[in-house]
């Protein structure tokens, strides 16, 4: 079975533009979260959604926002991007949105802003 | 929201040395788990141990509640083992499955 899939895997901006990242998530995988590391830190939760609904959001700015998809599949977008976007994104998936549930992880998706 | 705090911040080893890296933790938490972050960036769950002790081949993982704390131990280690070693608690108290993660050990085996 196919793991959690993240497009693109890497990509360049300039300020002020606008990105869109894709995530596919495991087969029988209902909810999808997004994580941001920035270079040298651990991972920062943005948000989570379950069957289509948000369910989580982190302490992320409004140019953050996220959409899930009725195959469970999700995007992340961020508008007006800044210096301080550049990180990798990360995508992760688990059966539901609660408890024992483990999370599996993407590879990610390197933004770089110039 | 939950601290999670990591030690040592950075550990070198000889290959087939063991090691301990530890994790405290602020609050009660009913989900904490480990991730190893290969020098390619994979994250990868090791365990989901919110108590007790969890064996899988040379890691093991032990996790006191009531005290707040966690480690994991790597023993023999392989070249395979370098990369960054996270915990992670519950991000809120909402019950869902989202992370607050620590700053990380960054390990390094040398053969």
């Amino acid at each position: 079975d196919a793991g959690v899939t993240q497009s693109p895997t890497h990509l360049i901006k300039t300020r002020g533009q606008h990105v869109t990242l894709r995530c596919s998530p495991i087969s029988g995988h209902k909810s999808v979260s997004w994580y941001q590391q920035v270079l040298g830190q651990g991972p920062q939760f943005i948000f989570q959604y379950y069957e289509k609904e948000e369910r989580g959001r982190g302490n992320f700015p409004d140019r953050f926002s996220a959409r899930q998809f009725p195959n469970y599949s999700s995007e992340l977008n961020v508008n007006a991007l800044l210096l301080g976007d550049s990180a990798l994104y990360l995508c992760a998936s688990s059966r539901t949105g609660a408890g024992a549930n483990v999370l599996t992880f993407g590879a990610g998706s390197r933004l770089t802003v110039l | 929201g939950i601290q999670v705090e990591q030690s040592p911040p950075d550990l070198i080893l000889q290959e087939g040395a063991n090691s301990t890296l530890r994790c405290n933790f602020s609050d009660s938490v009913n989900n904490l788990q480990w991730f190893h972050q290969n020098p390619w960036g994979q994250l990868i769950n090791l365990f989901y141990i919110p108590s007790g002790t969890k064996q899988n081949g040379r890691l093991s993982a032990t996790t006191v509640a009531t005290e707040r704390y966690s480690l994991l131990y790597i023993s023999s280690s392989q070249t395979t083992d370098s990369g960054v070693y996270f915990c992670a608690g519950p991000f809120d108290q909402t019950g869902a499955n989202n992370l607050f993660f620590g700053t990380g050990t960054r390990l390094t085996v040398i053969p």
